[in-house]
């Protein structure tokens, strides 16, 4: 059974603060992704990793950046928080080759 | 236009109905479907893939129509767990999924 696992389930910041979300899988998988979802926008790509230290923009990267250093492990990195980036924020991952896609629980975000 | 459209919904159902979902894609170079399940306040969840010869498991049917370009889920025999929201998935590029923003089920005694 493929298992995504988040740092967080909920999480409360200020403007201004740097944050870390942390996603694990432990299922080998190549391919990492970072999603936001926000109410009538559905799930927004904000960054993908087909491999360790590498990255990949998705569609909305502004004001993230993210690291992958082991293959099991993809961190979204928020550099100063502000309150637009209050969301629900959901890690996936995938075998290289195949699109399907597993999430773990997420993490929402509250930045005040 | 959206690369991914579903109507939202909510469709309000009883127990033991039949109800059907559609989704459009515009990505005529789309390879992959699936449906995912997303429960109030969870992650989504793979429910099925969609084949183009079409697939069915147990009370779950998913079609694919390539040449109008949309995918329909078919719940028969509708059940009080089955309320949740459905999510259309067509892949983009490479192992990129885009995601349609999900059709509302609600199933009622």
């Amino acid at each position: 059974d493929v298992k995504v696992t988040q740092s967080s389930r909920y999480l409360v910041k200020r403007t201004g603060e740097k944050v870390f979300l942390e996603c694990v899988q432990d299922m080998d998988h190549e391919n990492m992704f970072w999603y936001r979802q926000d109410p009538g926008l559905g799930l927004r790509l904000i960054y993908f990793s087909y491999d360790v230290k590498m990255k990949e923009k998705g569609d909305i990267p502004e004001g993230y950046s993210v690291s992958r250093e082991k293959k099991e492990r993809f961190s979204l990195i928020l550099e100063s928080a502000s309150t637009n980036q209050t969301s629900m924020y959901l890690c996936a991952s995938s075998w290289g080759g195949r699109a399907e896609q597993y999430f773990g629980p997420g993490t929402r975000l509250t930045v005040t | 236009r959206k690369e991914v459209e579903q109507d939202p919904g909510p469709f309000n159902v009883p127990e033991g109905a039949t109800v059907a979902f559609n989704c459009t894609y515009s990505n005529s170079a789309s390879q992959s479907f699936f449906w995912y399940r997303q429960d109030c306040r969870k992650e989504p969840k793979l429910l099925m893939s969609v084949y183009s010869s079409g697939n069915e498991d147990g009370r779950f049917t998913a079609q694919l129509n390539r040449a109008s370009q949309y995918i329909s889920l078919l719940i028969r025999d509708s059940k009080l767990s089955d309320s949740a929201t459905y999510l259309c998935v067509v892949n983009g590029n490479t192992d990129k999924l885009i995601f349609g923003t999900g059709t509302r089920l609600q199933v009622f005694p």
